[in-house]
């Protein structure tokens, strides 16, 4: 199972970019990278996946270096609305598969 | 709505009772999810099924713990003799899984346990 860190908080402002950066040292070959948002009391949300490069849909981009044992998500000039819990999630789903959350980033984005 | 349902969204149970919750996935998914949340964690992997074979069972928590799939649709939860430690939020997650590649997991809103 791919272990992955990530910092327990951050802050940020409105109109800022912002960068959530998930280390995943001991990825496997055929692990996709997932990131999700979750706001209190409610489900966890897809926001992007990838395996390698760049991945960019029209909330976020992910970037994924080429030994792919970290991945950062971007999102573009946050809101109020954008504070939450974002989670990395690291495996393959067609093997024995586990899915492993870490506890994620609290995000929190000021006026 | 097409999206992962669960019910109830709340239940409040004494010590010892038994309690079973429905997740209700999107209607072409295959994949279907069971986890467990507490406060400032992660979700916790459960167990999960592909239509209705259980393919991963051993993180259930306890014998307590059962969860069925009957006709690779709805999923029940079933927490026998409760405590007051499963006292958490219970999510279901549903996919649609072609053999290969990544996946996207639809979570449904939760079932909110607690336990006198």
């Amino acid at each position: 199972l791919a272990k992955t860190t990530q910092p327990i908080s951050m802050d940020s402002y409105e109109g800022q970019e912002v960068n959530i950066t998930c280390s995943h040292n001991n990825i496997a070959t055929n692990d996709y990278i997932t990131w999700y948002q979750q706001f209190p009391s409610q489900g966890p949300r897809f926001i992007i996946q990838g395996y390698k490069t760049k991945v960019t849909n029209e909330v976020a981009s992910l970037f994924i270096p080429a030994d792919r044992k970290s991945s950062t998500l971007s999102l573009p000039r946050v809101s109020l609305s954008d504070t939450a819990v974002y989670y990395c999630l690291v495996g393959e789903a067609g093997g024995s598969y586990i899915p492993t959350f870490g506890r994620g980033t609290s995000l929190i984005v000021h006026p | 709505d097409t999206g992962v349902s669960q019910n109830p969204r709340h239940k409040i149970t004494k010590r010892g009772q038994n309690v079973t919750f429905r997740c209700d996935p999107i209607s072409e998914h295959n994949r279907l999810y069971w986890y467990r949340q507490t406060l400032g964690q992660g979700p916790e992997f459960l167990t999960y099924f592909q239509n209705e074979a259980q393919l991963e069972k051993s993180r259930l928590l306890s014998d307590r713990f059962s969860a069925e799939r009957p006709k690779g649709s709805f999923s029940t939860l079933e927490i026998q003799r409760t405590e007051q430690g499963d006292s958490a939020m219970y999510l279901c997650a549903s996919s649609f899984f072609t053999g290969t590649g990544g996946e996207t997991q639809y979570f449904g809103p939760g079932t909110r346990l607690l336990v006198l």
